[in-house]
């Protein structure tokens, strides 16, 4: 599976955008990228996804870079809820629902 | 819509024993995955179930195992448990497999090895 790479880390001041950056620079052109968040205590929640062109919906929006080697989740107001651990993973279309996990990037909302 | 329910959500048990964990997946969903989270290694795949057989499986020794039955709950088996499997066993479910339909996570089951 093609690796992404994610800050460790990201703090963010409440009700302020947050850009969380993922690059992907071996990605293949059959190759999604998905994004999922991890509150503490519980299961991974799926956020967004998309292929080629930016994507919105009601937690987020996508931004696919021209070449897409790289993507940034936008938050658009973060709030304390949002504080998460959030995973960047690229999943090849027609193949198995088997998600690869990184790191992911720690992000912290202050007051 | 109920989510994805696993059960138990903690579970206390010693080396050399085995256990099952239960998994629920959405109604309508037919793909079921698992998955094991550790401090050390993060969120790694164990195996996905879709139509009752196994489709996929992740690098886990055979101890690990599951199944999946006819109306898509699935349970998974570690026997001769190392203190190695402490863990959060995570499922997951979607509509089907690789359609790239989101994937809806239970809250895991805490396991601890004595």
């Amino acid at each position: 599976d093609a690796k992404t790479t994610q800050p460790n880390s990201m703090e963010s001041n409440e009700e302020e955008p947050v850009h969380l950056p993922c690059n992907h620079s071996t990605i293949s052109g059959t190759d999604y990228i998905h994004w999922y968040r991890q509150l503490p205590s519980q299961g991974p929640e799926y956020v967004i996804h998309g292929l080629t062109s930016n994507v919105n919906n009601r937690m987020a929006s996508l931004a696919i870079a021209e070449d897409r080697k790289s993507s940034t989740l936008i938050l658009h107001r973060a709030t304390l809820r949002d504080a998460a651990v959030y995973y960047c993973i690229l999943r090849p279309t027609g193949t198995a629902s088997k998600l690869t996990f990184g790191t992911g990037t720690r992000l912290q909302v202050t007051l | 819509k109920a989510g994805v329910t696993q059960t138990p959500r903690y579970l206390i048990k010693t080396r050399g024993q085995q256990v099952t964990l239960s998994c629920s997946p959405i109604s309508g969903h037919r793909s079921v995955s698992w998955y094991q989270q550790t401090p050390g290694q993060g969120l790694q795949f164990l195996f996905e179930y879709f139509s009752e057989t196994q489709r996929n499986k992740g690098n886990f020794p055979g101890r690990f195992s599951g199944r999946q039955f006819s109306n898509s709950r699935s349970e998974m088996n570690v026997s001769t448990l190392e203190l190695g499997d402490s863990a959060l066993y995570l499922c997951a479910s979607s509509l089907g497999r690789g359609d790239n339909q989101p994937q809806h996570f239970g809250d895991g089951t805490r396991l601890s090895i004595l």
